[in-house]
């Protein structure tokens, strides 16, 4: 089982469109989460971290349960430029090793 | 824009060619990091420099060699390079190597291709 798991998609949903990515993590001890966004070539962007408590960022909100480790990523009134993939990565106790899920695609369309 | 610099963007080079990755970034950040990314997968780690001491190598073929000179500066030595090495090498950083919350800040990446 790998150790952050993520639907790969692609999500295509009308623009407007909520949609929620979740992402599962096997490691018990993983303390802190990131999701990113990857545009087609060029490099990821930090998107937002996630806490337990749950944070939003204008359109986007995360979310972190532990008890049943996943993460969530909702992206609300969504944009033709949300088309984009989607990483989540978790950072394992103390260790300078993110993982990263194998990413989820959204198209957005008109 | 990018706070993390990489050059060249791109770079296409022969299998006896000896080229150079260079990254810096004025961020003041004390880990650094090499990540290989393939065509539709996620970043694989390389190399992790924490405090300007090589912490993790991925067990990374010798012809893939990191360099640290300051704390700024990152690069990465390339020799007899294969064909299966192109793909896009990003550099990133974070604030503090091994804390929580310490989030990673990519550069915009050089693809290589091996010919």
């Amino acid at each position: 089982r790998k150790e952050v798991e993520q639907d790969p998609g692609p999500f295509n949903v009308p623009e407007g469109a909520t949609v929620a990515f979740n992402c599962t993590y096997s490691n018990s001890a993983s303390q802190s989460f990131f999701w990113y966004r990857q545009d087609c070539r060029k490099e990821p962007k930090l998107l937002m971290s996630v806490y337990s408590s749950g944070n939003e960022d204008g359109r986007f909100t995360a979310q972190l349960n532990r008890a049943s480790q996943y993460i969530s990523l909702l992206i609300r009134d969504s944009k033709l430029s949300d088309s984009a993939t989607y990483l989540c990565v978790g950072q394992m106790d103390s260790s300078y090793k993110l993982i990263f899920g194998s990413g989820t695609r959204l198209l957005v369309r008109p | 824009d990018t706070e993390v610099t990489q050059t060249p963007k791109h770079l296409v080079m022969g299998m006896t060619n000896k080229k150079s990755l260079k990254c810096e970034q004025h961020m003041g950040h004390r880990a650094m990091y090499w990540y290989k990314q393939k065509a539709k997968k996620p970043p694989e780690l390389m190399f992790v420099y924490s405090y300007e001491k090589l912490s993790i190598n991925e067990s990374v073929p010798s012809r893939f060699s990191p360099e640290c000179p300051n704390s700024s500066l990152l690069n990465l030595h390339l020799h007899a390079l294969q064909p299966e090495d192109s793909a896009l090498y990003l550099c990133a950083s974070s604030q503090e190597g091994g804390s929580y919350n310490s989030p990673l800040h990519f550069g915009n990446g050089t693809r290589l291709t091996v010919t």
